[in-house]
């Protein structure tokens, strides 16, 4: 069936380093939505991406889809501690199915 | 956006015993779902709780063992039935707003004995 793989599973940085975690899918993504879990939290809603090649910002955070739609990152420039959590993609696919990525954790070391 | 009061929020339970947990909205929305996430885990979606019809269940999710109702479009309940420690988890409902986002109540962490 369709997934969506997302790695890394843990990234463990200095304060100030960057950070990225990526999600790839087998199959063509209609959209991708990223989502941040603070610990004891529940998924909050960051970001969707629609268009082939688009790219966001939020602030620290730069999210893209890739071209074939198959792909995204969200990358954050200079991690601070208020960082720390899980980041989920998610994407409806192109069946209608819902998924969320495995989730990569980010731990900031002060 | 879209408020979501979820309870309880968590709860300690013994074996072969049933919890229902109630998930209310603050507006009418379509699309509502039950999540379960184990710790240190992604979600996995349990169903898609329809309005007035049976819920859809993913594989591995089973009526009889997560029997879920939703009687109007602002409220739904997630049984899980005869409870295992296999059972012990957290549980979401979410719903999908119009702009296309996912909203989640808080969870309702599950401990089973």
């Amino acid at each position: 069936g369709q997934q969506v793989m997302q790695i890394p599973q843990y990234q463990h940085v200095q304060e100030g380093e960057d950070f990225t975690t990526y999600c790839n899918s087998s199959t063509t993504l209609s959209n991708i939505q990223w989502y941040k879990q603070r610990p004891g939290g529940h998924p909050v809603f960051l970001i969707q991406l629609v268009k082939s090649g688009e790219v966001k910002k939020q602030k620290r955070l730069t999210f893209q889809f890739g071209e074939a739609k198959k792909n995204s990152s969200l990358h954050i420039t200079a991690t601070q501690t208020t960082d720390v959590g899980t980041y989920f993609c998610w994407s409806s696919g192109n069946t209608g199915k819902l998924i969320f990525g495995q989730g990569t954790t980010l731990q900031v070391k002060p | 956006s879209a408020v979501i009061s979820q309870k309880p929020s968590r709860d300690i339970c013994q074996r072969g015993t049933s919890l229902t947990i109630q998930c209310q909205v603050d507006s009418q929305v379509t699309m509502m779902f039950w999540y379960r996430q184990q710790p240190g885990q992604s979600l996995t979606l349990i169903a898609t709780a329809n309005q007035g019809s049976e819920a859809t269940y993913e594989s591995g999710f089973v009526i009889d063992k997560f029997p879920i109702s939703r009687p109007n479009l602002t409220f739904s309940t997630l049984t899980v039935s005869n409870m295992s420690p296999e059972d012990s988890s957290i549980y979401l409902c979410s719903v999908l707003v119009g702009s296309g986002e996912l909203f989640f109540g808080e969870g309702s962490r599950l401990t089973v004995l």
